[in-house]
């Protein structure tokens, strides 16, 4: 079966510092894989999709940045956190369209 | 622009009783719709989905239905129990893409 890991499940940053999250699929090849963020009380808003390897999408403009070094492997990034990046950071993947996405289980991040 | 619309942030319902979620949509392109469960720290998971070719889809306890000349979905749990209560999002996509976009999301509690 396929499994998502996310990690850290927890984060707390200086502002100004760099961060960089990771999320790896197994049981699965070649899936979509996304990026989203919830903002507390808000909804989930996608910031970056990716369908292989190398090919990075980003739905919004941001201090933000994603990567995928490998066919199961999404990475998202900064080089210089923001007091506004904090929040629910949530990566999810799935195989084709009308086709549910699965999420793995976050990553809070706080930005001090 | 809120393309996916959940006008009612919370509802409460006694055990054993029916728990209804409502959904509204602008994008006459969607034709994918989906309703995932989330507690507190942890990602969504998938309930249920509907194409836009149906009407009506039922797995168990969940049945979700789309009025798509009012452009709307609503989730029916029967009965309730306690263990559903958690946030409900609902999410659409358009087309030839899987991107998803979510509602805000109803915060569900079932009491004894």
């Amino acid at each position: 079966s396929q499994t998502i890991h996310q990690w850290p499940a927890t984060l707390v940053q200086p502002v100004g510092s760099p961060l960089s999250l990771e999320c790896t699929v197994e049981g699965t090849s070649n899936p979509n894989l996304y990026w989203y963020r919830q903002a507390a009380g808000r909804g989930l808003q996608l910031l970056f999709y990716s369908v292989g390897i190398g090919q990075i999408s980003s739905e919004v403009p941001q201090n933000l940045s994603a990567s995928r070094p490998q066919d199961r492997q999404f990475i998202l990034s900064s080089k210089k956190l923001l007091l506004s990046d904090s929040g629910f950071y949530l990566c999810a993947w799935s195989l084709t369209r009308h086709q549910p996405q699965h999420f793995g289980d976050g990553t809070r991040l706080s930005i001090l | 622009d809120q393309q996916v619309k959940q006008n009612s942030p919370s509802l409460s319902v006694q055990e054993g009783r029916i728990s209804i979620l409502n959904c509204d949509y602008t994008n006459s392109m969607f034709d994918y719709f989906l309703w995932y469960k989330k507690y507190p720290a942890e990602g969504p998971t998938f309930l249920i989905s509907i194409s836009s070719i149906k009407d009506k889809n039922e797995d168990g306890r969940f049945t979700v239905f789309l009025n798509k000349s009012a452009k709307h979905l609503s989730l029916h749990i029967v009965p309730s129990q306690p263990g559903d209560s958690a946030v409900y999002f609902c999410a659409a996509s358009a087309g030839d893409t899987d991107k998803l976009i979510f509602g805000t999301g109803t915060r569900l509690q079932v009491f004894p």
